[in-house]
């Protein structure tokens, strides 16, 4: 079976902390995803990578960065966090090349900033 | 500008009735595809179905088909005969090749309830 593996499902976190949020897949994907969940927006791009060490901004970048130093292993950043990004976060990942590439989800991780 | 649209925020089914969730796109691209993913109370994004634009007949995977209509710009989700565990959230996705990676643009999503 096909894995993406967000290492935190629920954190709580103090404006202005740096916050980590790491994703891991198990299935060789180039291309690794994160998105934003937003209740009526849907998800929203932020980052992603298409190979080690490489990185594109996605629509909403702002406030975000991230890392990819292994295939396996997308990182994503909040240098100061805000209460403006306190929602669910979710990872992705899928194969090159094509549009017809299922991409793959983890399971979320719900980010509250207070 | 490429962009997903579902205009049901919320859709009621009674439990083995059918239900078509509606999607329209938006894009100037000849190659792109078109998801569906259900998103269950848990988080987790399922992969429901595919429809590739070049494709000719239209996607069914088990009680899930994807009613493609590609000159109206639309791909609505049809669910046969309705579970309980079909209560989720439902989003329609595009994907686009941007020379490097898949491009996944999301609707805003529709909320189905199946009731006994």
């Amino acid at each position: 079976d096909v894995k993406v593996t967000q290492s935190s499902r629920y954190l709580v976190k103090r404006t202005g902390e740096k916050v980590f949020l790491e994703c891991v897949q198990d299935m060789d994907h180039e291309n690794m995803f994160w998105y934003r969940q937003d209740p009526g927006l849907g998800l929203r791009l932020i980052y992603f990578s298409y190979d080690v060490k490489m990185k594109e901004k996605g629509d909403i970048p702002e406030g975000y960065s991230v890392s990819r130093e292994k295939k396996e292993r997308f990182s994503l950043i909040l240098e100061s966090a805000s209460t403006n990004q306190t929602s669910m976060y979710l990872c992705a990942s899928s194969f090159n090349p094509g549009s017809g590439n299922t991409i793959y989800f983890g399971e979320g991780s719900w980010l509250t900033v207070v | 500008a490429q962009k997903i649209t579902q205009t049901q925020p919320g859709m009621f089914v009674q439990e083995k009735e059918a239900v078509t969730l509606d999607c329209t796109y938006d894009t100037s691209d000849q190659s792109y595809g078109l998801f569906w993913y259900k998103q269950p109370s848990s988080g987790e994004m399922i992969f429901l179905i595919y429809q590739g634009s070049y494709d000719e007949q239209n996607a069914t995977e088990g009680r899930y088909s994807l009613n493609f209509q590609k000159a109206r710009k639309s791909a609505n989700l049809v669910i046969s005969a309705s579970q309980l565990g079909d209560s989720a959230m439902y989003f329609c996705a595009m994907s686009i090749w941007r020379g490097g990676y898949n491009k996944l643009i999301f609707g805003a999503g529709t909320r189905l309830a199946v009731h006994p």
